[in-house]
C-alpha cells in the first residue's frame, strides 16, 4: 500500500460547486497533515495544516479521521481561481521521506 | 513570509557536464530539501539536510550530491549530467527538529539535459 494515495482526477466542477476530496495514508503513526496547493508549472504551496478537531479556511474545510486514516478536503462555492492540483501530504516516521506528498488531485473549476 | 529562492528558473546543460543548482533561504530554517517532480510521479525526495553539514539520502539520491556549508544555503549537484534528469527541481526549508512541520517551497528550476 502506498504511503500517501489521493484520486488522481480530473475532477471537473461548475462555478459555485462544492467538491471534497479524499486522502488516504498507511502509517497509523503519523502526527502533521497537510493541504497542499500547486498551479500549472508553479511550486507547491501551503493551502493549509490539518487538525484533529478539524479546521476551516474561509471556503476551505479540512478533516482528520485517525480511525480510517484519511484526511479530507472541502471547498464550497468553488471559483475559477481554485482550479489546481491539490496535494495531500503526510508526516512520516519511516524510511528517508520526512514528509510524504501525495500525488495530488486535479481540479478545474469551470464557467 | 518565507522566502526560498532557486539561483535558476531554467537551465540547460548538456550530457557529462557537472550542475550546480544553488538555494537560499532567508528564515533560518534548520531543515532543507531538494526534490525532483515529473509528471505522473509526483514529487520525489533526493537529498535533505537537517543541520549545517549534515545531509541524508531521500528516495533517489543516486546521480546527485549535496552540500551545506551554511545554514541558509543548500546546493544540489549533478556530478555528470544524464538525459534523465530532465525534470523540475524543488528545494524546500522548514523549521525545527522534526519532521511535523510544513515545508516552504522555492519557484523550482526547469532543468533539460540535452
Amino acid at each position: 500500500r502506498k504511503e500517501v494515495e489521493q484520486d488522481p482526477g480530473p475532477f471537473n466542477v461548475p462555478e459555485g460547486a462544492t467538491v471534497a476530496f479524499n486522502c488516504t495514508y498507511s502509517n497509523s503513526a503519523s502526527q502533521s497533515f497537510f493541504w497542499y496547493r500547486q498551479d500549472c508549472r508553479k511550486e507547491p504551496k501551503l493551502l493549509m495544516s490539518v487538525y484533529s478537531s478539524g479546521n476551516e479556511d474561509g471556503r476551505f474545510t479540512a478533516q482528520l479521521n485517525r480511525a480510517s486514516q484519511y484526511i479530507s478536503l472541502l471547498i464550497r462555492d468553488s471559483k475559477l481561481s481554485d482550479s489546481a492540483t491539490y496535494l495531500c501530504v503526510v508526516n512520516s516516521y519511516s524510511g528517508n521521506t520526512p514528509l510524504v506528498f501525495g500525488k495530488g488531485t486535479r481540479l478545474s473549476v469551470i464557467a | 513570509d518565507v522566502k526560498v529562492t532557486q539561483s535558476s528558473r531554467y537551465l540547460v546543460k548538456r550530457t557529462g557536464e557537472k550542475v550546480f543548482l544553488e538555494c537560499v533561504q532567508d528564515m533560518d530554517h534548520e531543515n532543507m530539501f531538494w526534490y525532483r517532480q515529473d509528471p505522473g510521479l509526483g514529487l520525489r525526495l533526493i537529498y535533505f539536510s537537517y543541520d549545517v553539514k549534515m545531509k541524508e539520502k531521500g528516495d533517489i539520491p543516486e546521480g546527485y550530491s549535496v552540500s551545506r556549508e551554511k545554514k541558509e544555503r543548500f546546493s544540489l549537484i549533478l556530478e555528470s549530467a544524464s538525459t534523465n534528469q530532465t525534470s523540475m527541481y524543488l528545494c524546500a526549508s522548514s523549521w525545527g527538529q522534526n519532521s511535523n512541520q510544513p515545508q516552504h517551497f522555492g519557484d523550482g528550476t526547469r532543468l533539460s539535459i540535452l
